[in-house]
């Protein structure tokens, strides 16, 4: 079973800055990761797949890159709006389970 | 655009049942793998089922609801299924459904989410 490790738990940053989150597998897996974005009291919205993918409607400012075991979504220009919970995710071939990481939680 | 709308969240007593339902629209179906997922109050994301688009005999649980959950789906009305027994109060979460989506590798994106539906255990 593939476990992802989120770093760190909280982030504390000021708008306008760059924020950094890391995804961690405890083995090697495809580029078939993706990232969330949850708000208190809202559903996850997907931000990113298949590692470096924008989902429709996300600003550019997201980003996500990694291979093999470790991963990152950096988010440029933090604005407001940003703050709130960050999973990232993968679903593995076999068994065919679906994995979350514990989530980073990104705050002012 | 695609939207999801799940029902049936509510209190029940520990070792009842309950039957969630997740209502789509703006897509075809079908054409879709489906899953489950939840989330203990304060908690992370969980998955707990999917299930294959057009075959309803592709089906996967996570260890912790195996045995007690069943997903399921009716393809003409559009509809997910999550047949809830044995409920323990760590089973108390927000339940969301999500559609599976594919990429150029293998289904492993979810989008969209309903808003979700809380269900509590009482002990």
């Amino acid at each position: 079973e593939i476990v992802l490790t989120q770093s760190p738990d909280t982030l504390s940053l000021s708008p306008g800055k760059r924020a950094t989150l890391s995804c961690r597998a405890s083995q090697t897996i495809s580029s078939s990761l993706a990232w969330y974005q949850q708000k208190h009291g809202q559903p996850p919205r997907l931000l990113i797949y298949e590692t470096s993918n924008r989902a429709s409607g996300i600003p550019a400012r997201f980003s996500g890159r990694g291979s093999g075991t470790e991963f990152t979504l950096t988010i440029s220009g933090l604005d407001p709006e940003d703050f709130a919970v960050y999973y990232c995710q993968h679903r593995s071939d076999w068994p065919r389970a679906i994995t979350f990481g514990q989530g980073t939680r990104l705050e002012i | 655009e695609a939207q999801l709308e799940e029902s049936g969240g509510g209190l029940v007593q520990r070792g009842g049942s309950l039957r969630l339902s997740c209502a789509a629209s703006g897509f075809t179906f079908s054409s879709y793998g489906m899953v489950w997922v939840r989330q203990a109050p304060g908690k992370g994301l969980d998955w707990i089922a999917s299930i294959r688009g057009s075959s309803s005999s592709s089906i996967f649980y996570a260890d912790s609801v195996k045995g007690r959950f069943t997903i399921s789906r009716d393809n003409a009305r559009n509809s997910l299924i999550l047949q809830m027994n044995s409920l323990t109060a760590e089973d108390t979460a927000v339940y969301f459904c999500a559609r599976l989506n594919c990429g150029t590798t293998n289904c492993n994106y979810l989008d969209p989410w309903g808003q979700g539906t809380l269900v509590t255990v009482s002990s």
